[in-house]
């Protein structure tokens, strides 16, 4: 049963450029999360979607950040014209239900990395 | 705001020894989670403790709510080296569904 699987592992972008990061959550998981982590430090809220619907957008930046997740197809975190501040490891979860009392599943991220 | 504030912020402590690491948060909570972190890895779930629950036992694990002081610990007995990793406390906020607030971590180093 595979976990949640994110891509690219790593992705290089010039400033300016724009980033495209792929989330499929666990098999039968409906809930998707996204979160940030600068180096050593902990993860930061940015979304929370449902299936074409975005539940809780309260940790995305209100500009260039953009995040789907299609009846059909992963979930896309997007980000326009990045800048270096952008560089950090880029984080999605899912659950299978609306439940504060279920644990998240994490993939093991994509890092961003702007030159 | 980051809700959650971990002690220490490292520690490092020898094969076999109890690991103990502490986490406190600001808002009322419907429940508290502790993760683990690998490096270049994603999170794992260790065990989660609702804010009705006092304590919670999973192996070698011991996590410990004190809703009146906002604080809870993590308990890792009889350590390993494999245990070696960044272990974060997570609160998940009352009234709010899904989002996670993190702690800092704690970056635990286990010698074997």
């Amino acid at each position: 049963n595979a976990g949640v699987m994110q891509n690219p592992r790593h992705l290089v972008r010039r400033r300016g450029q724009e980033a495209r990061l792929r989330c499929s959550p666990m098999k039968g998981h409906s809930h998707v999360y996204w979160y940030r982590q600068l180096p050593e430090e902990g993860l930061k809220f940015m979304v929370y979607l449902q299936k074409e619907n975005i539940i809780d957008e309260s940790g995305m930046p209100k500009e260039r950040f953009s995040a789907e997740f299609p009846k059909e197809g992963p979930s896309i975190l997007r980000i326009q014209q990045v800048v270096r501040g952008d560089s950090a490891a880029y984080f999605c979860a899912s659950s299978p239900v609306d439940s504060v009392y279920q644990p998240q599943h994490f993939g093991d991220g994509t890092r961003l990395s702007i030159l | 705001s980051q809700q959650g504030e971990e002690d220490p912020q490292a520690l490092s402590i020898q094969e076999g020894e109890n690991a103990t690491m502490n986490c406190s948060y600001k808002t009322s909570i419907n429940n508290l989670q502790w993760y683990r972190q690998n490096s270049g890895r994603g999170l794992v779930h260790l065990i989660l403790i609702r804010s009705n629950e006092r304590e919670k036992h999973s192996g070698r694990l011991r996590v410990t709510l004190d809703t009146s002081k906002k604080s809870s610990s993590l308990l890792i007995t009889a350590s390993r080296a494999a245990d070696t990793a960044s272990y974060f406390c997570a609160t998940a906020p009352s009234g709010n569904t899904g989002k996670l607030i993190f702690g800092q971590g704690t970056t635990l180093q286990v010698k074997p």
